[in-house]
């Protein structure tokens, strides 16, 4: 299986900073990579697929970048609605996830 | 709309089997790829196998394959999951999430996803 790490495994943010989070693939995957958001005990929410596209009604202020085996999720400036917990993914051979990074108030 | 609708809660001893369903409405059944994910308490995502109900093809991860079988009944619109062996490291939410694409690229997403079924092993 293909490994997917995330760092840092959490970090502790103010409303409107600037939060850049980091995954990681064993291999490359091309633009196979999806971001989701989950929130304490709800369903995890899809934001982003192939690498950088937004889905339909996910704020601007997310964005994400890479290709192969680094890519990266930015929160340009946070909300107080995005204190959460954010999974890569591949989709390039599976479905496998990274551990996760908690984004928690500073 | 389309929904995935799991089966309820369960409490199982260790080196029991589990049997977790997720029943589909609102598209094709047969078009789109579904997945079991799992979430130990205070823990994170981890993806199980899949199934492509349109040919009954499945693929299960490297740790769980000798435990893990999914199945799917199409004239139910329902996909299962089996684990064997369960043990108090299986204590968990388990998922069903749906294959998603969209216009752009040959990319997959989970969307939607199942309201989550917690299953407790404890002797």
């Amino acid at each position: 299986d293909i490994q997917m790490t995330q760092s840092p495994s959490s970090l502790s943010a103010s409303v409107g900073d600037r939060v850049t989070i980091t995954c990681r693939a064993s291999e490359n995957i091309a633009n196979y990579l999806n971001w989701y958001q989950q929130q304490p005990g709800k369903v995890p929410k899809p934001l982003i697929y192939g690498t950088s596209i937004l889905l339909s009604g996910v704020p601007s202020r997310f964005s994400g970048s890479g290709s192969g085996t680094e890519f990266t999720l930015t929160i340009s400036s946070l909300q107080p609605e995005d204190f959460a917990t954010y999974y890569c993914q591949e989709s390039y051979r599976s479905r496998l996830f990274g551990q996760g990074t908690k984004v928690e108030v500073k | 709309q389309v929904q995935l609708v799991q089966s309820g809660p369960e409490v199982k001893k260790p080196g029991a089997s589990l049997r977790v369903s997720c029943k589909t409405s609102g598209y094709i059944f047969t078009k789109f790829a579904l997945h079991w994910v799992r979430q130990a308490p205070g823990q994170g995502l981890e993806w199980m196998g899949w199934i492509n109900p349109g040919n009954g093809n499945t693929r299960y991860s490297q740790k769980l394959h000798d435990r893990v079988s999914i199945s799917s009944d199409t004239s139910a619109s329902t996909v299962s999951l089996e684990l064997s062996g369960l043990r108090s490291e299986d204590t968990a939410i388990y998922f069903c999430a749906r294959d998603s694409f969209g216009p752009t690229g040959p990319y997959n997403w989970f969307d939607p996803w199942g309201q989550g079924t917690l299953i407790t092993v404890s002797a």
